[in-house]
C-alpha cells in the first residue's frame, strides 16, 4: 500500500514571497502519477499540477511548479509570487499507473496554508 | 466549476437513518469515484466505478454502497447511519479511458451530518 506524508501541517508567508510545501511518499510501484490538489474554505478540490514519475522533468504551472526526486521519494510544491487567493489546504496525492487507474488518489493529510497580506 | 454535479449540498439526518448521495460525472467521463474527508480520517477513497461496473474498493463500510447507473450518474448510498459518519463525500470522474494519470475532477461535495 501506498502511504503519503505531508510533514507541515500548516504554514504562513506574507504575500508577494515563495513558499514550498513538502511531501514525501512511500511506494514499491515504479510508475506512478503524483498530484497536488487546492481546497480553498470553499471545500472545493481543485488540481494544481500533476507528474507523472517517468518524466525527469519537473511540471510547472504558471507560478507553480514541482520539484520531484523519484529516487528521495519526495514531491515539493513551490509556489512563487503568493497571492491571497493561495489561501487553502493542499493535498499531496498518489496514484498508481498499474490497475488502470483502480484504487484512484491516496492523499496526505494536507498543509494548510495562509498568505498574509 | 470542474463539471462534476453532486447533490444534495448539504444534509442533516439522524442516526439509523439511510441517506443517499447522487453524483454526476463530467460530460463523457466514464469513472466515477467517491471519497470520504472527515476531520480524524482525512480523505479516504470509498469505490470506483468505470461505465457501470464496479472497479475498485478503498476503506467503504458494509453500511455503505454504491452504484452506477446507465446514464454514468452514480449514488452513493449510507445506511445505519452513525455520529461518525458525518463527513464531507465527494464524488469525482476522470476521463474516457482508464489510463491511469487521467486527471481526476472533483464534485463540490455533499455535508452530511448526523445527529
Amino acid at each position: 500500500a501506498q502511504t503519503v506524508t505531508q510533514s507541515q501541517p500548516e504554514m504562513s508567508v506574507q504575500e508577494a514571497e515563495t513558499v514550498t510545501l513538502s511531501c514525501t511518499y512511500d511506494t514499491s510501484e515504479n510508475n506512478y502519477y503524483l498530484f497536488w490538489y487546492k481546497q480553498p474554505p470553499s471545500r472545493q478540490m481543485i488540481l494544481v499540477i500533476r507528474q507523472e514519475a517517468y518524466k525527469q522533468q519537473n511540471a510547472t504551472e504558471n507560478r507553480f511548479s514541482v520539484n520531484f526526486q523519484k529516487a528521495a521519494k519526495s514531491f515539493s510544491l513551490k509556489i512563487s509570487d503568493s497571492q491571497l487567493g493561495d489561501t487553502a489546504m493542499y493535498f499531496c496525492a498518489f496514484m498508481k499507473h498499474e490497475g488502470g487507474g483502480a484504487d484512484g488518489l491516496t492523499f496526505g493529510k494536507g498543509t494548510h496554508l495562509i498568505i498574509q497580506p | 466549476d470542474s463539471g462534476v454535479t453532486q447533490t444534495p449540498k448539504h444534509l442533516i439526518t439522524a442516526t439509523g437513518q439511510r441517506v443517499t448521495l447522487r453524483c454526476s460525472p463530467r460530460s463523457g467521463d466514464l469513472s466515477v469515484y467517491w471519497y470520504q474527508q472527515s476531520l480524524d480520517q482525512g480523505l479516504q477513497f470509498l469505490i470506483q466505478y468505470y461505465n457501470g461496473e464496479e472497479r475498485a474498493k478503498g476503506n467503504i463500510l458494509e453500511r455503505f454502497s454504491a452504484q452506477q447507473f446507465p446514464d454514468l450518474h452514480s449514488e452513493l448510498n449510507l445506511s445505519s447511519l452513525e455520529l461518525g459518519d458525518s463527513a464531507l463525500y465527494f464524488c469525482a470522474s476522470s476521463g474516457r479511458d482508464p489510463t491511469p494519470g487521467n486527471t481526476i475532477y472533483f464534485g463540490e461535495g455533499s455535508w452530511l451530518t448526523v445527529v
